[in-house]
């Protein structure tokens, strides 16, 4: 089955690098997303990984995937203001995405 | 590139009254999704069309929601009668085929409040 299990809160102050986690269940995931809520707006995709790949990194983004534990975590580099939101991780089954709770970043000036 | 269009933004109901979600996905778009997100959690998937045609349902309550897609381009979602627990944003999101559900693009968003 599919079950995704996310942190909930994280403060950084601006520059810094921050790491959000997230644990799957569905092994047979094919892909691995974050997605990116800002108040008010749906979510964007930031960015997926493949499931045969340990690490995809996409400007100041790195996605790191441990599929043993099943874990997976999203690092932004040099954080800005504009990235306070909520991240969610989901993963992909039966063509159906399924989220975690989400993990609402706020960025200290 | 227009994005997915959703109305009405917000909506405030008693219980048991009706209410409607309109959506207009992203053109050339086969695959249009309805989610529903509670205050502190993710999206969850309420029910998946492939143009005109359900694809999945398994998670929808059929006994008070229901939804369609005429002519596989805009798509209704309706609650009646409308419960507490039915509060919450409603995402509609499209992607240009089943396969490639990783390319879902969402819309705002109605936020439903039911009193």
């Amino acid at each position: 089955g599919e079950d995704v299990e996310q942190s909930l809160f994280l403060s950084v102050r601006e520059g810094d690098s921050s790491v959000i986690n997230c644990t799957y269940t569905d092994s047979s995931s094919t892909y691995l997303y974050w997605y990116k809520q800002e108040p008010g707006a749906g979510l964007q995709l930031l960015t997926y990984i493949f499931s045969n790949m340990d690490m995809k990194q996409d400007q100041r983004l790195t996605v790191l995937l441990n599929k043993k534990d099943k874990h997976l975590s999203l690092r932004i580099a040099d954080t800005q203001t504009g990235d306070s939101a909520i991240y969610f991780c989901a993963e992909e089954g039966n063509n159906r995405l399924a989220f975690g709770k989400g993990n609402q970043v706020v960025v200290i000036p | 590139e227009a994005g997915v269009a959703q109305s009405p933004r917000y909506k405030i109901i008693e219980k048991r009254q009706s209410v409607a979600f309109w959506c207009n996905p992203i053109s050339g778009h086969a695959t249009l999704y309805w989610y529903q997100q509670i205050l502190g959690q993710g999206p969850k998937l309420l029910i998946q069309f492939q143009n005109n045609g359900v694809v999945d349902d398994s998670q929808l309550p059929k006994d008070r929601f229901s939804a369609e897609r005429l002519k596989g381009v805009d798509s209704t979602l309706k609650i009646q009668p409308a419960k507490l627990e039915d509060s919450a944003v409603y995402l509609c999101a499209s992607s240009l085929a089943a396969e490639s559900s990783y390319e879902q693009y969402f819309g705002p968003g109605t936020r439903l409040t039911v009193t």
